[in-house]
């Protein structure tokens, strides 16, 4: 069976451009969730989503936004980049949005900034 | 609030010595708590979960961890370390509202 599949694994992108990243989720996975792990740290939630809705958003500004497709799919969208937005962009999806379900990553878009 | 707090940002043994990395969290109430290894240039692969059953947790590639409430440490443990397992390892815990809080991360060096 096939993972968690994101697209594109690189993506160079000059201040103020916006940005789209994809994820698409394992087989049977209903819910995605987005993070956001800087070089030397530890990976931070930006959302989730469930059924399409929105189930979970973390400390992150406006200019970050997601969606769920019918097929579970996502998209994350980053609008307006600053150079701090350079960051590997880690998809997660779960059956559920229970944390005991276990959550499954894809292996990250790699966002370069310049 | 969950945190979790990694102790040693750099752990570095020798091949087949024991690999101990450090985990506490905080939270007033019993977590979910996860260990994830990242190879270089790759997402995050989970190692282990401890869900409030069985307090010694068995994992992938030989790893275990124990949930300790007394200590609020959930530390990663293998027997024999194997060049292999150098990557960089995160503890995370589950904070609700959907989302997983991790540690800064700690890497582990594998020495011939």
């Amino acid at each position: 069976d096939a993972g968690v599949t994101q697209s594109p694994t690189h993506l160079i992108k000059t201040r103020g451009q916006q940005v789209t990243l994809r994820c698409s989720p394992i087989s049977g996975h209903k819910s995605v969730s987005w993070y956001q792990q800087v070089l030397g740290q530890g990976p931070q939630f930006i959302f989730q989503y469930y059924e399409k809705e929105e189930r979970g958003r973390g400390n992150f500004p406006d200019r970050f936004s997601a969606r769920q497709f019918p097929n579970y799919s996502s998209e994350l969208n980053v609008n307006a980049l600053l150079l701090g937005d350079s960051a590997l962009y880690l998809c997660a999806s779960s059956i559920g949005t229970l944390a005991n379900y276990g959550y499954t990553f894809g292996s990250g878009t790699r966002l370069t900034v310049v | 609030a969950q945190s979790v707090t990694q102790l040693g940002s750099h752990v570095s043994v020798s091949e087949g010595a024991l690999v101990l990395l450090r985990c506490n969290y905080s939270s007033s109430v019993p977590p979910y708590l996860f260990w994830y290894v990242q190879y270089p240039n790759q997402g995050l692969q989970l190692l282990l979960k401890y869900t409030s059953a069985a307090t010694l947790v068995k994992g992938i590639n030989g790893f275990e961890a124990e949930f300790k409430k007394s200590e609020t440490s959930f530390h990663l443990t293998k027997p024999s370390a194997h060049m292999s397992d150098a990557a960089e390892y995160f503890c995370a815990g589950y904070q609700g509202a959907q989302k997983l809080v991790f540690g800064q991360g700690t890497r582990l060096t594998i020495n011939p």
